[in-house]
């Protein structure tokens, strides 16, 4: 019973396609997020949802954009791939809004922009 | 903006060593969450610190959150292969109230 699901796990395109990453979480809570992590393992918020409403939208490029058709799901779409894409990305979710709530993070998607 | 810092980036130790990473936020912080990245894995929450002066033990593993609760730190006694992985510490106090992760500690354990 996988908590936070994430997919694919592994996604390889090319500069300028437009690809999409899909999240679901079945442990009922109300807030869900998008993390990337760079090759030096940093990791950095990008979006945050609660209960199905755009909550936190960190300085990120429009070409990223996130929905959540209820708040079991979150998928992120990218638009004109660039190079600096490549990374790994995290979905997560919490109880609340993460700041006094654990983080439970999916397996990652490893995006990588040829 | 607030800053979580953390050091040191790089922990290399024989098996059976002692290992400690730091954790100081230029602001005080409400609560310190740690966290634990397994080589190809995602982080998994290990333990959070909430009150001034707190110490909280999960096996060999002794979580500290400063009195000024600013700083915090993690110390693994005795490493095994498997604390293999990278430490992270996060706070409170993104520019929109989220959670700030630490640059993280990775540690090798050497058999």
């Amino acid at each position: 019973d996988t908590a936070v699901s994430q997919t694919p796990k592994y996604l390889v395109t090319q500069m300028g396609n437009d690809k999409s990453i899909k999240c679901e979480q079945n442990l009922g809570h109300d807030t869900m997020y998008w993390y990337k992590q760079d090759s030096k393992k940093f990791l950095k918020i990008m979006f945050s949802y609660n209960n199905k409403e755009l909550i936190i939208n960190e300085t990120v490029p429009n070409r990223f954009s996130p929905k959540s058709p209820d708040k079991a799901h979150l998928n992120l779409h990218i638009n004109s791939l660039e190079l600096g894409d490549s990374a790994v990305y995290f979905c997560a979710s919490s109880v609340g809004q993460g700041l006094n709530s654990p983080l439970h993070f999916g397996n990652g998607t490893r995006l990588t922009v040829t | 903006g607030q800053q979580v810092m953390q050091i040191p980036q790089y922990q290399h130790v024989q098996e059976g060593e002692d290992f400690t990473t730091y954790c100081n936020s230029s602001t005080t912080l409400s609560n310190i969450q740690w966290y634990k990245q397994r080589p190809g894995g995602h982080p998994v929450f290990l333990i959070q610190l909430v009150k001034s002066g707190e110490v909280k033990k999960q096996k060999r593993l002794t979580f500290q959150f400063g009195e000024a609760k600013k700083n915090s730190s993690l110390h693994i006694t005795a490493t095994q292969t498997t604390d293999v992985g990278t430490y992270f510490c996060a706070g409170p106090g993104g520019s929109q109230g989220n959670l700030i992760f630490g640059k993280g500690t990775k540690l090798s354990v050497k058999p």
